[in-house]
C-alpha cells in the first residue's frame, strides 16, 4: 500500500487476555519501529526491526511484550496477560534506510483499551 | 541517551498569527523530523531536516546541527494547524530509534 497500515484501529480487551497488533510497512522499507503513546503523552520507543531481526528491543516494558517480523514485511506486536496500564495507542513506523538516518513514516495507530 | 526538549509546551494563537516552535537536543544527530499530530492522532510528516532550511507553503524549518537546535515556523496560522507538534531525532550513537520531544500543543482560534 501507499502508507503504513495498522490493524485493528481499535481494540478493547479484558484484563488478562492476550492481544496481537499488526503493522504493514511501506513496501520496500527495511526498517520498522513500534512506539507507544499514552493519553496526552509523547511517544515511547518499544522495538526496532532491521529486516526480520530486532537489534534493539530495549523499550519493551516487560516480558509480556514481544514482537516479530516475517518476510521483511509484516510485523506483529503481542501483549500477553494484558493489564490496564497497557492501555495506549500503539504506533508503527517504517523507513527505507537501514538506520534511523532515513525518514520515518507512521501508521494511524491501534488504540488499545484494557478493561 | 539523547535528550529532546521542545518549547513552548502550549501555545494559543489567533488565526492569521505567526509562531516559532523550538526543539533543543543534547547530542549530535543524523536525523531530525518534525511531525504534526492531528486531533485524530495521526502523525503527519512535516519536515525531514537533519540540517539546513526547508520550506513547504506556510511552514518552514531550520536546523542548526552544530548548535543542537531546530526551529519550526508557522506563518498565517489556520485552525487546521491545531494539534501537537513533535520534534524527533536520531542520534549518531544509535541506529535504532527516533527519540521524541514532549511536543508543543497548538490551538489556533478564530
Amino acid at each position: 500500500g501507499a502508507g503504513v497500515s495498522q490493524s485493528p484501529s481499535n481494540k478493547v480487551t479484558e484484563k488478562g487476555k492476550d492481544v496481537e497488533l499488526r503493522c504493514d510497512p511501506i513496501s520496500g522499507h527495511t526498517a520498522l519501529y513500534w512506539y507507544r503513546q499514552s493519553l496526552g503523552q509523547g511517544l515511547e520507543f518499544l522495538i526496532y526491526f532491521q529486516g526480520n531481526s530486532a537489534p534493539d528491543k530495549s523499550g519493551l516494558p516487560s516480558d509480556r511484550f514481544s514482537a516479530e517480523r516475517t518476510g521483511g514485511s509484516v510485523s506483529t506486536l503481542t501483549i500477553q496477560r494484558t493489564q490496564q496500564e497497557d492501555s495506549a495507542v500503539y504506533l508503527c513506523a517504517s523507513s527505507l534506510a537501514g538506520t534511523i538516518s532515513g525518514e520515518a513514516f507512521f501508521g494511524q495507530g491501534t488504540r488499545l483499551t484494557v478493561v | 541517551g539523547i535528550q529532546v526538549e521542545q518549547s513552548p509546551p502550549d501555545l494559543i494563537l489567533q488565526e492569521g498569527a505567526n509562531s516559532t516552535l523550538r526543539c533543543n537536543f543534547s547530542d549530535s544527530v543524523n536525523n531530525l523530523q518534525w511531525f504534526h499530530q492531528n486531533p485524530w492522532g495521526q502523525l503527519i510528516n512535516l519536515f525531514y531536516i537533519p540540517s539546513g532550511t526547508k520550506q513547504n507553503g506556510r511552514l518552514s524549518a531550520t536546523t542548526v546541527a552544530t548548535e543542537r537546535y531546530s526551529l519550526l515556523y508557522i506563518s498565517s496560522s489556520q485552525t487546521t494547524d491545531s494539534g501537537v507538534y513533535f520534534c524527533a531525532v536520531g542520534d549518531t550513537g544509535t541506529a535504532s530509534k527516533l527519540t521524541f520531544g514532549t511536543g508543543t500543543r497548538l490551538q489556533v482560534t478564530l
